[in-house]
């Protein structure tokens, strides 16, 4: 069984603090994507990362897809309350139809 | 507008009887799936299909039917509902290939 480890679960932290999502696996994956979900609406998109060792930055939020492309992170700096949500990472396995391997996700809640 | 629509947003039934939960996708994507998403366990893929008339299985597919009869609908069925259905339920649907999944906004499913 394939795995994405992501931690932590749950961050609770005070508006302008950093912060860092972590996704971990064993297997190799042609690309991740890192995903933002608020309450009551289903995931969007925030990026995809497709080469190893490769950094994607969207205003404040970094996003690294590790050398081996097992792991990726993604970095919040000076985090805002409008951070809040459920941010999820899918990693996609070659030769899966398309499949993807989803973390089980990181609730981020950031207090003004 | 580019759009996944699930509908109801909202179910309450009892166990036994038999649900469809409509999802329709306007983007002429070929690839539709269907999630659901309990807390802690992230998204847990029950089928998908790569086209009009190719279903398969994901990852927790018991007690659950799907169909693509046509490009833009995938209906999911369940004929026997039981309390352990309870959750929160995603379509989703993208091209194939490297791309991002478009999702609809959900829908909540409490079987007493």
């Amino acid at each position: 069984t394939q795995l994405l480890e992501q931690s932590p679960q749950f961050l609770s932290i005070q508006e302008g603090e950093n912060l860092t999502v972590y996704c971990n696996s064993s297997s190799v994956f042609s690309s991740l994507q890192w995903y933002r979900q608020e309450p009551g609406e289903g995931p969007v998109l925030l990026v995809t990362v497709v080469t190893g060792g490769e950094v994607k930055k969207l205003k404040r939020l970094t996003f690294q897809f590790g050398d081996a492309r097992k792991d990726s992170s993604l970095h919040i700096t000076a985090a805002q309350p409008g951070d809040t949500g459920l941010y999820l990472c899918a990693g996609e396995v070659r030769y899966s139809n398309y499949q993807l391997i989803w973390g089980a996700g990181t609730k981020l809640i950031i207090k003004p | 507008e580019a759009q996944v629509t699930q509908n109801p947003r909202y179910l309450i039934t009892v166990t036994g009887k038999k649900l469809t939960v409509t999802c329709s996708q306007n983007m002429n994507h070929e690839y539709m799936s269907w999630y659901r998403q309990d807390p802690g366990l992230g998204l847990r893929q029950i089928y998908y299909s790569m086209n009009v008339e190719v279903t398969d299985k994901g990852d927790v597919p018991e007690g659950y039917k799907v169909s693509r009869k046509e490009k833009r609908n995938f209906p999911l069925i369940l004929e026997s509902p039981s309390p352990n259905q309870t959750s929160l339920y995603f379509c989703a649907s993208k091209v194939l290939g490297n791309s991002p999944l478009h999702f609809g906004n959900g829908t909540r499913l409490t079987v007493t």
